[in-house]
């Protein structure tokens, strides 16, 4: 398995706080992704990163924001939650040159109240 | 914009063979993949179509046809395990991104 971890795994905040979620990886792969999943809407890419501080956004990136400051930490942040936020959220890594075949990591699970 | 669709749920009974078909528009075609997700937990690969005809890995099959946009799955001697969620994939024009369909869930049945 490839080695992915995120953290915090789950969590309860309240609306208007920041959120920050951590991905970690020890495979030195370039590419990094955030996604969202909600019941009927399958996984939804959030943002991604191509490399050390080269990111972009996916399609549902409003009121959330990256950063990549090293090649096995890519962070989530939500700046104000709302509970339209509440999800589960994976992050997945490539490295293969097409990024067809991803590597998940197991997810945090986030409620917003 | 780049759309997939599959069915949402699928069910057959064990030993059986079932087909999960995902239909696609894009407007630049470089892929088409397949992931298996269990009761919510990490999405796994199962495998990469660039090329029109099937591509086997053990009891599953993929599918592409580029002309019709249109790929599948086919999971044969089916067992009680390969109840997930299963999701196609078409990589993003720009190449550097995945955009999935909504899953299908298969439920098997003894």
């Amino acid at each position: 398995d490839a080695g992915i971890t995120q953290s915090p795994r789950h969590k309860v905040t309240e609306t208007g706080t920041p959120v920050t979620l951590r991905c970690h990886q020890t495979e030195n792969h370039r590419y990094m992704y955030w996604y969202r999943q909600d019941p009927g809407h399958g996984l939804r890419l959030i943002h991604y990163s191509y490399g050390v501080k080269d990111t972009d956004k996916g399609e549902v990136s409003d009121g959330y924001s990256v950063s990549r400051s090293k090649t096995e930490d890519f962070l989530l942040t939500l700046e104000s939650a709302t509970s339209s936020q509440t999800s589960v959220y994976f992050c997945a890594i490539s490295d293969k040159g097409g990024t067809y075949e991803q590597y998940f990591g197991p997810g945090t699970r986030l409620t917003v109240t | 914009g780049q759309s997939l669709e599959q069915p949402s749920e699928v069910t057959a009974v064990e030993g059986a063979i079932v087909q999960i078909n995902c239909t696609y528009q894009t407007s630049g075609f470089y892929g088409l993949s397949w992931y298996q997700q269990h009761d919510g937990g990490a999405p796994t690969f199962l495998s990469y179509n660039a090329l029109d005809g099937l591509e086997e890995t053990g009891r599953f099959s993929s599918f592409l046809s580029r002309s019709d946009s249109y790929g599948y799955l086919l999971l044969q001697e089916l067992q009680m395990k390969d109840s997930a969620s299963y999701f196609c994939a078409v990589r993003d024009r720009q190449g550097g991104k995945l955009i999935f369909g909504q899953g299908t869930e298969l439920s098997v049945k003894p």
